[in-house]
């Protein structure tokens, strides 16, 4: 199957770092993304290939790979960081893809 | 600089149809495949599919496929998302986003969205 599963939520205090998993069968054979998405705005992409960081994208965002399981770590979280997290990756032909449920990351 | 630019905000009754456009600017248009992603209001993204501008060859997400067309004027570098026989559950935000080049695929820039609404 090619269903990926976010945690719903994530909260942690400004200057911690933040973990978010992606897990999904598929992850094992194709890449994972992630996107960020701020209230009322586009989604951004953060990460691609599993661990690359477009150009533009702070360092503290940094992501890994493991078995059927991607995780995205914001480094010193900062309160602008606060938006929704989704992961992506497609089924194992690269035909179809799909996104995480999302998960809403709050700074406290 | 890619940019996106997507067609405004749409408010439909049900039965209707609706054709959203996706200029794209800044890139080699025909050559990049553009993808359709629907967030419902309060929910997440969902994948709809995608399109080559260059041949229009399309690939469709099951949960879409016979509800929805993609198409691509080369010419005017825009794509379009058309939908047909609108029901009020197509309430949503529809975002089209390019393809990186090369394998494999995934979306590297985005349009600003384009809201659709319902009046009874």
């Amino acid at each position: 199957s090619y269903e990926l599963t976010q945690p719903p939520s994530v909260s942690v205090s400004p200057g911690q770092t933040a973990r978010i998993t992606c897990s999904g069968d598929a992850l094992s054979k194709q890449y994972g993304y992630w996107f960020q998405q701020k209230t009322g705005q586009a989604p951004v992409l953060l990460i691609y290939k599993d661990s690359e960081r477009p150009s533009g994208i702070p360092e503290r965002f940094s992501a890994s790979s493991s078995g059927t399981t991607v995780t995205l770590t914001i480094s010193g979280v900062r309160a602008e960081d606060e938006a929704d997290y989704y992961c992506q990756t497609a089924d194992s032909s690269g035909t179809y893809w799909v996104f995480g449920g999302g998960t809403e990351l709050t700074v406290i | 600089e890619v940019q996106l630019v997507q067609s405004g905000a749409e408010v439909k009754k049900p039965g209707e149809s609706l054709k959203i456009s996706c200029k794209g600017s800044g890139y080699s248009f025909s050559t990049y495949w553009i993808g359709w992603v629907r967030q419902m209001p309060g929910k997440g993204l969902e994948w709809m599919g995608i399109i080559y501008p260059g041949d229009s060859d399309t690939r469709y997400s099951p949960s879409f496929h016979g509800h929805v067309t993609f198409s691509a004027d080369k010419s005017i570098t825009t794509a379009y998302l058309q939908l047909s026989s609108l029901e009020a559950s197509d309430t949503a935000i529809y975002y089209c986003a390019r393809v990186a080049a090369g394998t494999p695929r995934y979306f590297d820039y985005w349009g600003q969205g384009t809201r659709v609404t319902f009046s009874s």
